[in-house]
């Protein structure tokens, strides 16, 4: 089993629509979480951190359920700039590696 | 000031051949990471350093892989008798990482072809 897995995708959502990701982890002394996005040909740059009590910034939400060992990415009315890949990352057992998962596909169409 | 550097941004190297990658991380981070990303698939973790240490070496795929870390900033991974499946883009990243992990800034990426 990967140690943070996500749905590659490919996800295609009109502009507009609201689009959400999951992403599983598989050690539960993860303490870090993060979403990072990566563009075509480019390196990944954060997106957000992902914190306990949940966190918003803009049209973007990243929600994490430690019981479940998940957590979620949000994006309301998508923009057509928001085509990207969209990679989870988790720290490996609390330690300090982090662990990508292998990012999921998002197109908005116009 | 400036974010990680990576030299050279792209590298073609004949099969057998050592090639030798750079990655400048941002001053005063102490951690510094190598992943490797080939045509469409996620990242794979090579290596992580805390300084000039090494604790995580389990993702380099063979002996043939090695990297190195001095003074506590440049960091060069060398690939020795490169094959054809070493061909991906090598990223490295560094992060100020203290009692918890904090976000990692990557570099531009060197994209190795062996022909």
């Amino acid at each position: 089993r990967k140690e943070v897995e996500q749905d590659p995708g490919p996800f295609n959502v009109p502009e507009g629509a609201t689009v959400a990701f999951n992403c599983t982890y598989s050690n539960s002394a993860s303490q870090s979480f993060f979403w990072y996005r990566q563009d075509c040909r480019k390196e990944p740059k954060l997106l957000m951190s992902v914190y306990s009590s949940g966190n918003e910034d803009g049209r973007f939400t990243a929600q994490l359920n430690r019981a479940s060992q998940y957590i979620s990415l949000l994006i309301r009315d998508s923009k057509l700039s928001d085509s990207a890949t969209y990679l989870c990352v988790a720290d490996y057992w609390g330690a300090q590696k982090l662990v990508f998962g292998q990012g999921t596909r998002l197109t908005i169409n116009p | 000031g400036a974010g990680v550097s990576q030299s050279p941004s792209n590298k073609v190297t004949e099969k057998g051949k050592d090639v030798e990658l750079r990655c400048d991380p941002i001053s005063g981070h102490t951690a510094l990471y190598w992943y490797r990303q080939s045509l469409g698939q996620g990242l794979e973790f090579l290596i992580y350093f805390q300084g000039n240490s090494a604790p995580d070496k389990s993702g380099l795929p063979s002996d043939r892989f090695s990297a190195e870390r001095t003074g506590g900033s440049v960091s060069t991974l060398t690939i020795q008798r490169t094959q054809q499946e070493d061909s991906a883009v090598y990223l490295c990243a560094s992060s100020s990482n203290g009692m918890v992990v904090t976000e990692a800034f990557f570099g531009q990426g060197t994209r190795l072809t062996v022909v």
